[in-house]
């Protein structure tokens, strides 16, 4: 099973200011990597799929990039609506695992 | 429109079973792989399972295995998964998903709670 860790656990940030998140993979999961958003009482919402790709809808302020073991999701600059849990995930085998996410809060 | 709306879920003593659904809309449901995903009360999310278009390949997390089925029925557009022998660690917010590239769309999601 290929575990994800995401760094850091959580990041406080003002809004206007940048957002680097990272996710590291144990083993290569090549770019089959996606980043998710998820607010409180919410479903999550994907971001970015396979390592770079913005899906439908998604900001241009929300990119991707990396590729094997090493992810990282950037926010150029927050919105009052970007303070939410994100999530990577890998689909290069099965099991299709998450990582345990990283909180962005409002400093 | 794109929509999926989970149902089964409730209250269930351990070692019971519980069959939820997921109903599609909006989408050619047969043209997809579809995912189950949950989240237990205040942790993240874990993928479950997930199946083949036609139904012929499955997978599903170690953790299941042996004791939740997924299944569809592309003539109903709906998505089951049958769920025996539980205990309180699948206790959760169980979440169909589309499978395309990354999971695309979600259902709002049913809770399970396992409990005496």
């Amino acid at each position: 099973e290929i575990v994800l860790t995401q760094s850091p656990a959580t990041l406080s940030l003002s809004p206007g200011e940048r957002a680097t998140l990272s996710c590291r993979a144990s083993q290569s999961v090549r770019s089959y990597l996606a980043w998710y958003q998820q607010k409180p009482g919410q479903a999550p919402r994907l971001l970015i799929y396979d390592a770079s790709n913005r899906a439908t809808g998604i900001p241009a302020r929300f990119s991707g990039s990396g590729s094997g073991t090493d992810f990282t999701l950037t926010i150029s600059s927050l919105e009052p609506e970007d303070f939410a849990v994100y999530y990577c995930q890998h689909r290069s085998n099965w099991p299709h695992t998450f990582g345990p996410g990283t909180k962005v809060d409002i400093k | 429109e794109v929509q999926l709306v989970e149902s089964g879920g409730g209250l269930v003593q351990p070692g019971g079973s519980l069959r939820l659904s997921c109903a599609a809309s909006g989408f050619t449901f047969s043209n997809y792989w579809m995912s189950w995903v949950r989240q237990a009360p205040g942790k993240g999310l874990a993928w479950v399972a997930n199946i083949k278009p036609d139904g012929s390949d499955k997978h599903y997390v170690d953790s299941v295995k042996g004791r939740f089925t997924i299944s569809r029925d592309n003539a109903k557009n709906s998505l089951f998964l049958q769920m025996n022998s539980l205990t309180a660690e699948d206790t959760a917010v169980y979440y169909c998903a589309r499978d395309k590239d990354g999971r695309d769309y979600w259902g709002q999601g049913t809770l399970v709670t396992v409990s005496s």
